[in-house]
């Protein structure tokens, strides 16, 4: 069954320390892996996605195959830092939907 | 270009009745998908419409119902609303829903089911 698993409802760091988002995921086939971030009164948007490989706000994501995550890390935690996260998941190809984690809830303490 | 949009962005229901709420995707997406978001739960998935063709659907009751016209506005209707309904419901649009397709997020209709 596709699922994506955030094991932390809530995670507090303070400014300046390293944050690490936890997911994992189980997928039959090889999926799309993405984090989209709700900050406080805003919608849902887009983070990073890990086909582009590239690095927003100073977060990165590594897709490990072999322990099925895709954590999300960043150095440094920012106060802007604090809102929402989800991981989500897609099939390749067309018109396959997607599939979130409950999300996990990042307060940056300053 | 605009973004998705969604109304109405406030509900009050009672038990029993039924609700529409309808999305206006970025112009020139043709793929709409519905989502429940409540605190314990997360995002879970309803439907995705393309092309006016509902083309995944997640695992809700039937009571769960939507449409896609052929300018790709959408709409969700529930029926014999339930306390459970109530929840923040998200429309997000992209261009195909292909692999690796970001999906636009509208702003949601927030229900409240009395």
């Amino acid at each position: 069954a596709q699922r994506v698993t955030q094991p932390e409802k809530l995670l507090s760091v303070f400014k300046g320390a390293p944050v690490e988002l936890k997911c994992n995921y189980s997928y039959s086939g090889s999926p799309e892996l993405f984090w989209y971030v709700q900050y406080s009164r805003q919608r849902l948007q887009l983070l990073l996605r890990h086909i582009s490989r590239e690095s927003i706000k100073g977060f990165t994501a590594d897709l490990n195959k072999g322990e099925t995550s895709f954590h999300l890390k960043k150095p440094f935690a920012q106060e802007e830092d604090s809102a929402m996260y989800y991981c989500a998941l897609s099939g390749r190809g067309t018109g396959n939907q997607f599939y979130f984690g409950t999300g996990t809830s990042l307060t940056v303490i300053p | 270009k605009a973004g998705v949009t969604q109304t109405p962005r406030y509900l009050i229901k009672t038990r029993g009745q039924q609700v529409t709420l309808s999305c206006s995707p970025i112009s020139g997406h043709r793929s709409v998908s519905w989502y429940q978001q409540t605190p314990g739960q997360g995002l879970q998935f309803l439907f995705e419409y393309f092309s006016e063709t509902q083309r995944n659907k997640g695992n809700f009751p039937g009571r769960f119902s939507g449409r896609q016209f052929s300018n790709s506005r959408s709409e969700m209707n529930v029926s014999t609303l339930e306390l459970g309904d109530s929840a923040l419901y998200l429309c997000a649009s992209s261009l195909y829903l292909a692999g690796g397709d970001t999906q636009y997020f509208g702003p949601g209709t927030r229900l409240t089911v009395l």
